[in-house]
């Protein structure tokens, strides 16, 4: 079955240390993008990529890093430049990069990140 | 001005009431909208998209008025597993979509 695969599940960090979040997909989308779930928020864009090798910032981008070298892979680098990461991390796939068409976006399960 | 604003409610209904509820969005350039369903510590699902006409899928129907900015969803003869918090899903410009807040919906028995 296609779909979205984010590791670990959970993820316990130390003030002051990077952390990588995994993100796979077997959907052939060109399009993926990493969200932030905060209790009582929206999700926040964190970064976006339309296409293999480029990438662009969403709207809450400091602290934070990601690669696109294949089309199946999108990882997160949570940075300690981040000043408050502890939140529930989500990445989504979308078969077409522009939200206008009205493909709507597919999410992984999540990775939900506590720093100590 | 938040892009997208929802009543958080929770809505508490008992089984096979009917539940409606509504979002408000700020840029009148959106094209596309969307329903997301999100169940506690899960990932978001797609619902439904909403056309501009209206429509429907089961007991569920999702309205859009462009011009007081808003979507709605309603929910009919709500069962036990319709409880979950509900995004409203807009898209503002071409790159990105804007998400609400959630409006927490409970069927109870």
């Amino acid at each position: 079955d296609g779909g979205i695969t984010q590791s670990p599940k959970y993820l316990f960090r130390k003030e002051g240390q990077n952390v990588t979040l995994s993100c796979e997909q077997n959907l052939n989308h060109d399009a993926m993008y990493w969200y932030r779930q905060d209790p009582g928020q929206g999700l926040r864009l964190i970064y976006y990529s339309q296409i293999v090798n480029d990438f662009q910032k969403g709207d809450i981008a400091e602290g934070y890093s990601v690669s696109r070298e294949k089309k199946e892979s999108f990882p997160l680098t949570v940075t300690s430049a981040q000043k408050n990461p502890t939140a529930f991390y989500l990445c989504a796939s979308s078969i077409d990069p522009n939200p206008t068409s009205g493909r709507a976006m597919v999410f992984g399960p999540g990775t939900r990140l506590t720093v100590l | 001005r938040k892009e997208v604003e929802q009543d958080p409610g929770p809505f508490n209904v008992p089984e096979g009431a009917t539940v409606a509820f509504n979002c408000t969005y700020s840029n009148s350039a959106s094209q596309s909208f969307f329903w997301y369903r999100q169940d506690c510590r899960k990932e978001p699902k797609l619902l439904m998209s909403v056309y501009s006409s209206g429509n429907e899928d089961g007991r569920f129907t999702a309205q859009l008025n462009r011009a007081s900015q808003y979507i709605s969803l309603l929910i009919r003869d709500s069962k036990l597993s319709d409880s979950a918090t509900y995004l409203c899903v807009v898209n503002p410009n071409d790159y990105k979509l804007s998400f609400g807040a959630g409006t927490t919906v409970t069927v109870r028995a």
